[in-house]
């Protein structure tokens, strides 16, 4: 099992860019959800889904879109990026009755 | 969700226990205490959870009052992997959000030789 995979690693955007943070998961879990963490703070919900064709909005959920065509998939949409977007996201994933989600390695994005 | 209130921060000699404390004071009675961890610039990690028992697996035990206001996860061992940002997280089971963790600004252990 691969776990939780995300892509890129890192990436720079200019403002008003778009771009797709990937994440996906080979456990077969029912639920994935996207957070942010800014520098010295604790991690914000983004958009969470609880299946295939289903999502919801988290904390902090402008700026961003999501969608759930497979249960494997949970990419993340900034649709254009500004400054106040730099941060680090995680993608994290869980199975339905189970209480441990499991983190991806993040994503670091740079909004010029 | 009910409100966590950690220490900032702590430090641990290596080998001996780190005892990190969470207040949850406004816990509700179908709330579970969560504890993980984040290793610098990695995803967080579990570590453990319970509900009014107290809990111990291979990384850690978790100490919870009796009257559920406050926990405290024990590291019996620290070593200096163990240096991290720990969370204690309070959320009622899976109920169908599993997805939604509330996270704090944790408490940053260090662990020294």
């Amino acid at each position: 099992n691969a776990g939780v995979t995300q892509t890129p690693k890192f990436q720079v955007l200019k403002t008003g860019q778009s771009m797709t943070l990937q994440c996906a998961q080979d456990m077969n879990h029912e639920y994935m959800s996207w957070y942010r963490q800014d520098p010295g703070m604790g991690l914000r919900l983004i958009h969470y889904s609880v299946g295939a064709g289903i999502t919801d909005q988290g904390e902090v959920p402008n700026g961003y879109n999501v969608s759930r065509s497979t249960t494997e998939d949970f990419p993340l949409r900034l649709l254009s990026a500004a400054p106040s977007q730099t941060s680090v996201y995680f993608c994290a994933s869980s199975n339905y009755g189970a209480e441990t989600q499991y983190f991806g390695p993040g994503t670091r994005l740079l909004v010029l | 969700d009910a409100k966590t209130t950690q220490p900032p921060s702590m430090d641990c000699a290596e080998g001996r226990a780190a005892n990190l404390p969470c207040n949850h004071s406004t816990i509700s009675g179908n709330e579970y205490v969560y504890w993980y961890r984040q290793i610098h610039s990695q995803g967080p990690q579990y570590i453990i959870h319970g509900l009014k028992n107290n809990e111990t697996n291979e990384m850690a035990s978790l100490i919870i009052t009796e009257d559920r206001k406050s926990s405290t996860l024990i590291l019996p061992h620290a070593t200096l992997r163990d240096t991290a940002v720990y969370y204690c997280i309070v959320r009622p089971p899976n109920t169908g959000t599993a997805s939604k963790l509330t996270f704090g600004t944790g408490t940053r252990l260090q662990v020294t030789l």
